[in-house]
């Protein structure tokens, strides 16, 4: 695709139930971040892929939380048994590698009910 | 270490005036900084970079100064327009770890 896609655009769950969210990089780029983004609020880390190499999951708040990166392409970001606090925009990014533009997707809007 | 610090968290500037938002950071290991631009319901989107061997960088209306030594650096908007109107979030990497973001500013340009 011409850009970073996320999975579903929008989604409302009840509390306590598990949700996933897809992100679908841009073909080529080694590096993938998750990051979440309260309302009005500035872009809070979560983890980062870089590669073959390590994720960084220093940002992950949970042990809710908790996301792989299959074939080196795709990312799932998963939270179990979600909170009403969980409720932020999620964004995806990714780029060729270090220092390198960082493109994101338009965020999946989690709503926890 | 990992924080930069971002100000002011709103602007209001009249069009054709100068907005200019700071930023300070503590980790003398990043050595990359970005500028995002985020309109309502989108993602950001890069802006403007800069690497700390050049002390100002500007493209079009828009400047980042950057000064090493007081591990401070800055957007300059010229000329704002009301498009500019949107949410700007500097950013500081050190290619080890993901981009770390300030808090976001605010910016309302009244025409």
């Amino acid at each position: 695709g011409a850009g970073v896609s996320q999975s579903p655009s929008n989604k409302v769950t009840e509390k306590g139930k598990d949700v996933e969210l897809r992100c679908d990089p841009i073909s080529g780029h080694t590096a993938l971040y998750w990051y979440r983004q309260s309302l009005g609020q500035g872009l809070e880390f979560l983890i980062y892929f870089q590669g073959n190499s390590a994720p960084d999951k220093s940002g992950l708040p949970s042990d809710r939380f908790s996301a792989e990166r299959t074939g080196g392409s795709v990312s799932t970001l998963t939270i179990q048994r979600t909170q009403q606090e969980d409720s932020a925009v999620y964004l995806c990014a990714s780029s060729l590698g270090a220092t390198a533009e960082a493109f994101f997707g338009q965020g999946t809007r989690l709503t926890v009910v | 270490q990992q924080q930069v610090k971002q100000s002011p968290q709103s602007l209001i500037v009249q069009k054709g005036g100068i907005s200019i938002i700071n930023c300070a950071y503590e980790n003398t290991a990043f050595d990359y900084f970005p500028w995002y631009q985020q309109f309502p319901g989108k993602g950001p989107a890069l802006l403007i970079a800069i690497r700390p061997d050049v002390s100002e960088k500007k493209e079009g209306r828009f400047t980042i100064s950057f000064n090493k030594s007081a591990k401070q650096f800055s957007l300059h908007i010229m000329d704002s327009q009301p498009g500019d109107s949107a949410t700007y979030f500097c950013a500081a990497y050190t290619g080890r770890r993901a981009l770390t973001f300030g808090s976001g500013t605010r910016l309302q340009v009244q025409p």
